[in-house]
């Protein structure tokens, strides 16, 4: 069984350009999760999704970001536009059920750097 | 926004000693879960634990929720390089949908 997946593993690009991050969570999971992790600031969550519909954006810094599940199996994350402060890993989550007692399975993680 | 602090934050010790890591909040949670993350990879659930006092065996790992469900640990027993790793504990309290908060999480070093 294939896991989330994420892509690309590895952006380099200069501040101010657009950043497009893509996720295809685990087939018939039905919460899919954006998390940012740096060294300074930990694992952050920036916004979930629960049957394509966002539920809780709290977590998305500023108006630069923005996220969307065009459908069950696909869901992307934009920066626009870059800047250095952005450069961290983004992971992709996806869970079968409310993560109560549910397990989040990860995706491998897109690092961004951003000059 | 519930805060979990991790401590030690981070930790290096030799084979075959034992460890303890801490998670702890003031905010009461409803289930608290404990993943490793690995260099390049994304973290991977280890445990949940959901009942107050509760404890969780795996293998050489031992998980304890606290009675009050505000803090746990996380004790290995013969720490193996294999155990290497950033250990991640993450919770969620009640009544907050689907939100799950991840703790700032302690680094371990097993050497040979």
């Amino acid at each position: 069984d294939a896991g989330v997946i994420q892509s690309p593993r590895h952006e380099v690009t200069e501040m101010g350009q657009e950043v497009t991050l893509r996720c295809k969570p685990i087939s018939g999971h039905d919460y899919l999760f954006w998390y940012r992790q740096t060294m300074m600031r930990g694992l952050e969550l920036l916004i979930y999704f629960n049957n394509n519909v966002p539920i809780d954006d709290s977590g998305m810094p500023e108006d630069r970001f923005s996220a969307k599940m065009p459908n069950a199996s696909f869901s992307t994350l934009k920066i626009q536009p870059s800047e250095p402060r952005d450069s961290a890993v983004y992971f992709c989550a996806s869970s079968l059920a409310r993560p109560l007692a549910g397990e989040l399975f990860f995706g491998e993680g897109s690092r961004l750097t951003v000059l | 926004t519930q805060l979990l602090e991790q401590s030690p934050q981070f930790l290096s010790i030799q084979e075959g000693e034992n460890l303890t890591v801490y998670c702890n909040s003031s905010s009461v949670f409803s289930s608290l879960q404990w993943y490793r993350q690995e260099p390049g990879e994304g973290p991977v659930l280890l445990v949940t634990v959901v009942t107050g006092g509760e404890v969780k065996k795996l293998k050489r790992l031992t998980f304890q929720f606290g009675d009050a469900r505000k803090d746990s640990s996380l004790h290995i027993t013969a720490a193996q390089p294999g155990d290497t790793g950033l250990y991640l504990c993450a919770a969620k309290n009640t009544g907050t949908a689907s939100k799950l908060t991840f703790g700032t999480g302690t680094r371990l070093q097993v050497t040979l």
